[in-house]
């Protein structure tokens, strides 16, 4: 079954160690992208890729780094976690075919920092 | 600056009431707006879009209106069910000239009671 996919949905970590939330989808589709979201807030974008090899950063300035090896694949990691990163992180994808802008989201990773 | 101003925060409406929420935006080379459906514990799903060449699209109990010299559109949600009870959100990009990111409004929530 096409999807998105993210891991850990759920993540409580101390302050300093190192984290990497994980996003897969089956869906062939070039362009990804990861955003953050606060409790019952909007969303920002804060790095996307339009294909391997292909990193840019989004609008909201982050502290994680992001990389995309495989086109299936697009890892997000924070090097030294700290309290301000606690937040919800979402993947998404989208294809860059037909006329459709429409962005598939992830469950995405509710991320704690103590 | 937000581009993308959307109202109202939260929302209450009585079952079979109709439910609206509006956004305004700034950008007038957004060509794409779509509006997202997000339940707790899950990530955004596309519930309905519309292109500035039309002024309205109806899809089920779900109708954006849309209206470009004003620079707003609104989504009207029909005899609303407990089941609509959720955080939406408007959202905008640009599409052919640009890279098709998506800029989000603050959300409304939506209580659809008994």
């Amino acid at each position: 079954e096409a999807d998105i996919y993210q891991t850990p949905r759920y993540l409580v970590i101390g302050t300093g160690k190192k984290i990497t939330l994980e996003c897969s989808q089956t869906m062939g589709h070039d362009k990804m992208y990861w955003y953050q979201q606060d409790p019952g807030m909007e969303l920002h974008l804060i790095h996307y890729s339009y294909g391997v090899n292909s990193t840019e950063k989004g609008d909201l300035s982050s502290e994680s780094t992001v990389s995309r090896i495989r086109t299936e694949h697009f890892p997000l990691t924070l090097e030294s976690a700290r309290p301000s990163h606690t937040s919800q992180y979402l993947c998404a994808s989208r294809s860059s075919s037909g006329q459709g802008n429409e962005q598939f989201f992830g469950p995405g990773t509710r991320l704690t920092v103590l | 600056q937000q581009q993308v101003k959307q109202s109202p925060q939260s929302l209450i409406v009585q079952k079979g009431g109709i439910s609206i929420i509006n956004c305004a935006y700034e950008n007038t080379a957004f060509d794409y707006f779509p509006w997202y459906q997000q339940f707790p514990g899950k990530g955004p799903a596309l519930l309905i879009a519309i292109r500035p060449d039309v002024s309205e699209k109806k899809e089920g109990r779900f109708t954006i209106s849309f209206n470009k010299s004003a620079k707003q559109f609104s989504l009207h949600i029909m005899d609303s069910q407990p089941g609509d009870s959720a955080t939406y959100f408007c959202a905008a990009s640009v599409g052919r000239a640009g890279s098709y990111q998506l800029t989000f409004g603050k959300g409304t929530k939506l209580s659809v009671i008994p």
